[in-house]
């Protein structure tokens, strides 16, 4: 059974600092692994997606990276904004019998950025 | 184009009521998933539906239930409410395999 983990639980950091958030799953045999944002109260929003052939994506100021056979995952924000405080999930895809829309999720990690 | 949308987005049911909450993907979308958030539990998986058939379920009673329609539209009903059935429930849609997509979710308070 799959089993996502994120440490910390919690990050507080001042404006302007590279961070990086980690994730880590007990099953190499996953499908994709997928990195959301969710502000409070609110649903997620999609950051970035890396397949499981993939070893990183990046868009803007973010960075995600993959590695199956230590079953880690990485998201690096370069150069924090206030704007980046938000609760950060990430999330592994199986393939169960054909369908891969079941996202197994970690409890996250909320990042503050301090001004 | 425009996002995943629920309806509603706030309810507030007693124990016992039954409850539906509605989702529309994206245009062109043909996945939907469901999912449940608590403090306690966190993000826990429902059901997924391809094509009006239910692709996957999650680990939960048989009271939670969906369907999805032809236009990939899709209901998620909860019978006989309990105080832990409380939560923000979220649906997601894809077009195949890919990103998921999240709407804003329904906040469900059970009295």
């Amino acid at each position: 059974k799959q089993e996502v983990t994120q440490i910390p639980a919690a990050l507080s950091v001042p404006e302007g600092e590279n961070l990086v958030l980690n994730c880590s799953f007990t099953d190499s045999a996953i499908y994709n692994l997928q990195w959301f944002r969710q502000d409070p109260g609110k649903g997620l929003t999609s950051l970035l997606l890396i397949q499981s052939s993939q070893r990183e994506q990046t868009s803007g100021r973010l960075n995600a990276s993959l590695d199956k056979s230590s079953g880690r995952s990485t998201l690096y924000i370069a150069a924090s904004q206030p704007g980046d405080s938000a609760t950060y999930l990430c999330a592994a895809s199986m393939n169960y019998g054909g369908s891969q829309g079941n996202l197994i999720f970690g409890k996250g990690t909320k990042l503050s950025v301090k001004p | 184009k425009a996002g995943v949308t629920q309806t509603p987005r706030y309810l507030i049911k007693t124990r016992g009521q039954q409850v539906t909450l509605s989702c529309s993907p994206i245009s062109g979308h043909r996945s939907v998933s469901w999912y449940q958030q608590t403090p306690g539990q966190g993000l826990q998986f429902l059901f997924e539906y391809f094509s009006e058939t239910q692709r996957n379920k999650g680990n939960f009673p048989g009271r939670f239930s969906g369907r999805q329609f032809s236009n990939s539209r899709s209901e998620m009903n909860v019978s006989t409410l309990e105080l832990g059935d409380s939560a923000l429930y979220l649906c997601a849609s894809s077009f195949y395999a890919d990103t998921q997509y999240f709407g804003p979710g329904t906040r469900l308070t059970v009295l």
